[in-house]
Order: C-alpha cells, then structure tokens, then sequence
C-alpha cells in the first residue's frame, strides 16, 4: 500500500524568508516522488520530481526537495519566498507505474 | 506545443440527472488520468488509461460513473445519475508514459471541469 502525508494545511512566511513544506510518504515499492503547484484559478504545474536519481532535486522558481528514504520524507524547500510564491503546493507519490495518490495539499501564504 | 484541453469548463446541473466531460490529451501521450478534486483537498485518482486499455480504475464509482478512451486519444468521463457529493472539479491530465516507475514521467493537467450538482 501506498500513502502520502502532507504534514501541514497551512503555512505562512514573510516574503524573503525560507519556505519549508513537508511531505512524508509510505510506498511498498519504489516510488516517484513529485511536487506540483496550483495558484488560484490556475492549472497544476510540475515542480520538480525525483525518480530514483539524485536525491536533491531542483525544480522551477528556486524550489528544491530531498529524497530521505531512512526518513520516507521529500520535504519542500525555497530559500527565500516570493510573493507570487503563494498557492497551493501538492506532495504526490506514484509506484509501479499504476497508483498515484496526491497529497491533501499545503496552502502556502506569503506576507509582504 | 499545445496542451490538455477539456470541455465544458464549467457545468451545473440538478442530482440525478447526467453529465459527460471530454479531455483532449496533448498529442502522442499514451497515458490519461481522470481526478476529482473537491474543494479543500487533492485530487483523487478515478481512472487511468494507457493507450486505450484500463490500468487502474480502483476509485472510480462504477454505479455511477464511467469513462471510456476511444482509439486511444480523447476520452470522456461521464455521471449517471449525479449525487450531490458529486459537486467538485474533474481533472484530466496526460503524460508521455506511467507516472510511477524509473522514468517518472511528468503529468500535463488540464485547466478541469467545475461541476456544480444542486
């Protein structure tokens, strides 16, 4: 079985500081791991994935995850967070070629 | 290179009447998925497609709903009859090949499907 747990509904920064969105997972085999973002009104993007390569991975806007099998963990990270950094950013993991399960989603909020 | 596209985009319609959703994938992707996305949550996985052959269907209310990907292209998801809980955004998105797996490959949504059920 296969599961993804977003650890935070919401998180809020101020613009310039460091984003951290968390995401943990349980797969029987290995996975695929990816982060999408959704602004309002908008399409789900790709950010970044990780398929069994490098476990830092870089995405678009800045944005990087780590792979830490010990810890089933592909947390989110930015280091400094923009405004139009504000949406909602999905954790999703994919095994076999067949399951795919999103995350509930974190709202990310970025004060001026 | 042009993208997802689905129709309508957005539809209202009264509990137990039926609604059918199209979604063009972009051209040559072999997978298609079909989400619901209720508000406040992820979407969820209803059925994927690869080619024109069904590879996981496992959430999808097959009482009431169906879907279908004829000659491997477009597809069309439909509700018959609608229930309430039913009210919630229809996603569609293609990909080159199988999301999980070595090659991981990245989904293409399109801009979905808001479905009202009143």
């Amino acid at each position: 079985a296969q599961s993804v747990t977003q650890l935070d509904s919401h998180v809020s920064v101020s613009e310039g500081t460091p984003v951290l969105l968390r995401c943990n997972y349980s797969s029987s085999y290995s996975p695929s791991l990816f982060w999408y973002v959704q602004h309002p009104n908008k399409g789900l993007q790709l950010l970044l994935k990780y398929t069994s390569a490098a476990t830092l991975v870089k995405g678009i806007n800045g944005f990087e995850a780590e792979f830490k099998k010990s810890e089933t963990s592909f947390h989110l990270t930015k280091p400094s967070a923009h405004m139009s950094d504000a949406a909602e950013y999905f954790c999703v993991v994919s095994t076999g070629g067949f399951k795919t399960i999103f995350g509930a989603g974190t709202r990310l909020f970025v004060k001026a | 290179e042009a993208g997802v596209a689905q129709s309508p985009r957005y539809k209202i319609i009264e509990k137990r009447q039926s609604v059918a959703f199209w979604c063009n994938p972009i051209s040559g992707h072999a997978t298609l998925y079909w989400y619901q996305q209720i508000l406040g949550q992820g979407p969820k996985l209803l059925i994927q497609f690869q080619n024109n052959g069904v590879v996981d269907d496992s959430q999808l209310p097959k009482d009431r709903f169906s879907a279908e990907r004829l000659k491997g292209v477009d597809s069309t998801l439909k509700i018959q009859p609608a229930k309430l809980e039913d009210s919630a955004v229809y996603l569609c998105a293609s990909s080159p090949g199988l999301a999980g797996g070595r090659n991981g490959y990245e989904q293409y949504f399109g801009p979905g499907t808001r479905l009202t059920v009143t």
